[in-house]
């Protein structure tokens, strides 16, 4: 079974604090991707990474970087969090054409920036 | 720009009723259609569609995509208390890494 794992389930940060939300896939996928659910807008597509040290913007990447400096490994970073990132993170992986976009999700990692 | 829509927003219904859930999207590229279940925490996948008019079913869960239209459908039938859950839509590209567009869910109530 795929297994994504995330580092934290649940998370309080303060406005101005450097965030990082780590991601883990043990399937040797290639891409990677970092969503943000909000109650009524669904997943929106922060970025994704089809490779080691790729990454793509998503819908909504503004004040939001990634890392990826391994394979198995992917990182949302938020550079000085602010209360509107707020949210449910979930990062998900798919592999490189074989699935025609089916994606496996983490358990996701409640943020809460006060 | 792509955009994917999923009707009703919410529903409630009672155990044993049959549900029909919606999903209509406008997107470049089109590949292939994703049903997603998330109840607590990550969704879980139901059903990927790519072709018209052919029916996917797993159990009492159904679904079937017209691409001329534009649309798709997840049927559940004899509903239970565990379906109740989110349900999301959600579109893949061609394009490098499989993206996916989501839409915004339809959360599911099925009351006893």
């Amino acid at each position: 079974d795929v297994k994504v794992t995330q580092s934290s389930r649940y998370l309080v940060k303060r406005t101005g604090e450097k965030v990082f939300l780590e991601c883990v896939q043990d399937m040797d996928h290639e891409n990677m991707f970092w969503y943000r659910q909000d109650p009524g807008l669904g997943l929106r597509l922060i970025y994704f990474s089809y490779d080691v040290k790729m990454k793509e913007k998503g819908d909504i990447p503004e004040g939001y970087s990634v890392s990826r400096e391994k394979k198995e490994r992917f990182s949302l970073i938020l550079e000085s969090a602010s209360t509107n990132q707020t949210s449910m993170y979930l990062c998900a992986s798919s592999p490189h054409g074989g699935g025609v976009g089916t994606q496996y999700f983490g358990p996701g990692t409640r943020l809460l920036v006060l | 720009e792509d955009k994917v829509v999923q009707s009703p927003l919410s529903l409630v219904v009672h155990e044993g009723d049959t549900v029909t859930l919606n999903c209509s999207y406008e997107v470049t590229n089109f590949r292939s259609l994703l049903w997603y279940k998330q109840e607590k925490k990550a969704p879980t996948f139901l059903f990927m569609l790519t072709s018209s008019g052919i029916e996917k079913k797993s159990g009492r869960l159904s679904s079937i995509l017209d691409k001329k239209e534009l649309f798709s459908i997840l049927n559940i039938t004899a509903t239970q208390t565990g379906d109740s859950a989110v349900y999301l839509c959600a579109v893949g590209l061609y394009n490098a890494g499989n993206m996916l567009t989501f839409g915004g869910g339809t959360r599911l109530m099925v009351k006893p």
